[in-house]
This record gives C-alpha cells, structure tokens and sequence, in this order.
C-alpha cells in the first residue's frame, strides 16, 4: 500500500459535527501536510507538520503527528456545509525526500 | 491574479496526437511540479524543476518530456498520447531551492485530458 493512506475513505457527518481524519504512513518522514480538494479544483494547502511537531492548529483545524504509530489525524471542529472536500495528507520520506500524497478522504457535510 | 495557471482547462484529443499542457506562476518561487490524479483521485507526482533545473523525475514514460523556460514556467509535453493518459494534470510550485515539503505547495486548479 502507498505511504500517506488517509482513513475513512469516506466520511459524512451533520454539519456542527466535529470530523476526523486519519492518515498512516510507512517510512520515517521529515514532513507531513495536509490538503484539501474541492471537487473540480486544485489542492489547497491546509497545515504542514514538522516531523519533530506533535500538534499544530489552524482556525478550525488541528492536526496531531504521532511518529511512533507513523500516524497523523485531522480534526475539523464545527464542521459547515463548505467543509465539503476530499481531504489528502502527503509526507516527504526521510530517506530519499520522496513526496507522496494519499487517496484522500471524502467528506460530506450533511445539512 | 491567479497565482497558479494552467492552460488548457479541458482536453480532448485522440490517440497517438501530441499535446502540450502550459503552467504558470506568479508567486516567485524556485520550485515547479507536475502531478497526475487518476480516476480514483490518486495523485502523484511526475517531474520537479527547480529554477529551469530537472531534479525530480519519477517513473513516467519518456513519452513525457517537461520544459521550463524560466522559473515561473513548467510546460509538459506529452507525445503519442494512450489511452491510460486520461487523467487530471496539476501544477504546483512552492519555495525553496530545491524540491522539499517543508513549504506549502500551491497547486493549478488541474488539465483534464480525456484521450479518445
């Protein structure tokens, strides 16, 4: 399997809702970040974590790394209807800089 | 002011036609690249300039051939185009001297290529 695999692959929840994300990944890593798409559009970047980084907040958004569990999650707190994205966490491994991106989470926010 | 720019949006062609795919940014910085997302939204990366300069090039055919005439542009040419070529195509650029993912990436809103 690919390095950076998000979890759910899809996810809907009541908008107000709190949502979570997950990504693993394989190899030791110097970066993880994560990115939303619109359907239709470009990847817009959300929040880049240090390997060295266990926690980071953005607005509504917090993201965790845990490099033991190579793991990393994302919290959308108070979720809107224009939270409604695919959601892709991509990591640089250690070894070789390599960027990899995963499948992505699908996210609706229900009404 | 978009800060990323690919031209065209859409494109549809036949097999085995050669197309290009232009990129542009605004945003001043070192560092290109093009993606290619396929069906199920996978999305990885092809090639990775940093000012005019090859660095990264991952396994793709030799069919695909990236130029850069200055470092606010990466163009992808692609010959004799396959079926297994539609796919969406993003650019993205990010600072640094060379490729590295402790900046953010600043993608295109995407080509769809659809091969006929």
């Amino acid at each position: 399997s690919q390095q950076g695999e998000e979890d759910p692959q899809a996810l809907s929840i009541q908008e107000g809702e709190n949502a979570t994300m997950n990504c693993s990944y394989k190899t030791s890593i110097n970066n993880l970040q994560w990115y939303r798409q619109n359907s239709g559009r470009g990847l817009v970047h959300l929040i880049l974590i240090r390997s060295n980084e266990r926690e980071k907040h953005s607005g509504r958004l917090r993201v965790t790394l845990d490099t033991s569990k190579k793991s990393s999650s994302l919290l959308i707190t108070a979720s809107r209807a224009a939270d409604t994205a695919s959601y892709f966490c991509a990591t640089d491994a250690r070894r070789d800089d390599k960027i990899i991106f995963g499948k992505g989470t699908r996210l609706h926010i229900l009404p | 002011d978009t800060a990323v720019s690919q031209t065209p949006k859409y494109l549809v062609t036949q097999m085995g036609n050669d197309k290009s795919i232009k990129c542009e940014q605004n945003l001043g910085h070192d560092t290109m690249y093009w993606y290619k997302q396929d069906s199920k939204k996978f999305l990885k990366i092809m090639f990775s300039y940093n000012n005019k300069e090859l660095i990264i090039n991952e396994t793709v055919p030799n069919r695909f051939s990236p130029k850069s005439p200055d470092k606010a542009h990466l163009n992808l040419h692609i010959n004799s185009l396959e079926l297994g070529d539609s796919a969406v195509y993003f650019c993205a650029s990010s600072l640094g001297r060379r490729p590295n993912f402790n900046q953010p990436q600043h993608f295109g809103d995407g080509t769809r290529l659809s091969i006929l």
